[in-house]
């Protein structure tokens, strides 16, 4: 069984530009969501996606975007980026309609200039 | 004020202590209650989860929750150093799909 995986581990962006986050669910699971973890806090709810529609909405800017696919993968875009959005950004994969647990994957950390 | 509180730490214990690890929470509706384990670095791993209130044991983990007061707690029994770590608390509302909120985390360090 292969758990969530996402790419790339590192990346450095100056303020402005736009980036995307790349994340592939463990296998069997269909529902993907995405955490902004700033350093020395919790992981912060960006957005749910599930049968690839948004199924649920932290409180994050419309820049924050994001796709799923039909083998269930995951995208999240973010545009205009701004110095506050460095962070670690994870992707955790569940099974709709079962059991609450969430997988995560071991992150990208973005870093903004 | 945040909806789940967690004292950030770090909390030094010597190894083989028995370790206890709360969270509280505002939120009523919270219905399922994890705990996660996030090393230096990397993504948090799932540890254990609870539905409503109660007790859950996993070899030396063990999972309460006391809805009326709010309160989750994890033991840690016989604590090893690679149990160093920082532990998140997280809840949920619903089942599967929903979003959790998480505590921010408190940092456990186990001297050997």
């Amino acid at each position: 069984e292969t758990g969530v995986t996402q790419s790339p581990t590192h990346l450095i962006k100056t303020r402005g530009q736009q980036v995307t986050l790349r994340c592939s669910s463990q296998s069997g699971h269909n529902t993907v969501s995405w955490y902004q973890q700033a350093l020395g806090q919790g992981p912060q709810f960006i957005f749910q996606y599930y049968r690839e529609e948004e199924n649920g909405r932290g409180n994050f800017p419309p820049r924050f975007s994001g796709l799923q696919f039909p083998n269930y993968s995951s995208e999240l875009n973010v545009n205009a980026l701004e110095l506050d959005d460095s962070a670690l950004y994870l992707c955790a994969s569940s099974t709709s309609g079962t059991t609450p647990e969430q997988f995560f994957g071991p992150g990208t950390r973005l870093t903004v200039l | 004020q945040k909806e789940v509180e967690q004292d950030p730490g770090p909390l030094s214990v010597p190894e083989g202590a028995i370790v206890s690890l709360n969270c509280t929470y505002s939120n009523s509706a919270f219905q399922y209650f994890m705990w996660y384990r996030q090393y230096s670095r990397k993504g948090p791993e799932l540890l254990m989860y609870t539905y409503s209130s109660g007790n859950k044991e996993d070899g030396r983990f063990t999972a309460q929750v006391d809805k009326s007061s709010k309160y989750i707690s994890l033991f840690i029994r016989d604590s090893q150093p690679s149990d160093s770590a920082t532990y998140l608390c997280a809840m949920s509302a619903g089942n599967a799909g929903n979003m959790l909120t998480f505590g921010g985390g408190t940092r456990l360090m186990v001297k050997p």
